[in-house]
């Protein structure tokens, strides 16, 4: 396991239908987050988990978005009732706190691109 | 509210020229900043943070706390800099949540 690693990497998808993204992080990682980007933007923080506690989720999660991480592993990003402007690329990170070797840095992933048509 | 602002969306020099990209960031405690980079076909990855008070690939970055600016430099830009590049900052408490900004083009000629 050398990095964080998504599932789907593409998603091409109909307006109405359901998507569903995983994220598997770097082992011992306890953190968790969901970040997504669009087009000339930054990185827009979502949501995020402490092993399987979500903690917190940002204001652009809406209800028709939810994220899971059963088991403090991996992590499920849903997405129902898709719409046009949830084409984004949607991005994982992980994140170890404390005095290892590569600690203390948000290590993202290459994304899960969506495209609602 | 924490904001994070790269004014260039775009900026291209020659070869072994003097580069900055500029950061301004608001927010009203004590901020932990960094920049992150993306070359093409790459995952986004750390280049540097404010507090290792390093040089990483030639680059360094200041914090100026009067200014709220995170400007990256570096003397003598090459070719293989080109990339995204994007400012980022963590306000305080344990939560490691970044606030990033639009993020800047930076393309080299050779």
């Amino acid at each position: 396991d050398t990095g964080v690693s998504q599932d789907p990497r593409h998603k091409i998808t109909k307006r109405g239908q359901n998507v569903t993204f995983r994220c598997d992080p770097i082992s011992e990682h306890n953190r968790l987050y969901w970040y997504r980007q669009t087009l000339g933007q930054g990185p827009e923080f979502l949501t995020y988990f402490q092993n399987e506690a979500q903690l917190e989720k940002s204001r652009l999660l809406s209800d028709r978005f939810s994220a899971e991480r059963p088991k403090g592993s991996f992590s499920t990003l849903e997405i129902q009732r898709t719409e046009q402007g949830d084409s984004a690329m949607y991005l994982c990170a992980t994140f170890l706190r404390g005095g290892k070797a590569g600690a203390n840095v948000l290590t993202f992933g290459a994304g899960s691109r969506l495209t609602v048509l | 509210a924490q904001r994070v602002t790269q004014p260039e969306k775009l900026l291209s020099v020659f070869k072994g020229a003097p580069v900055e990209l500029k950061c301004n960031y608001s927010y009203s405690g004590s901020p932990e900043l960094f920049w992150y980079v993306q070359y093409s076909r790459q995952r986004l990855q750390l280049l540097l943070r404010h507090i290792s008070r390093e040089s990483i690939k030639g680059f360094t970055a200041d914090l100026n706390k009067g200014e709220t600016s995170f400007h990256l430099k570096k003397p003598f830009a090459q070719e293989e800099d080109s990339a995204m590049y994007y400012c980022a900052l963590r306000s305080g408490g344990s939560n490691y949540k970044l606030t990033f900004g639009k993020g800047t083009l930076l393309t080299v000629n050779p």
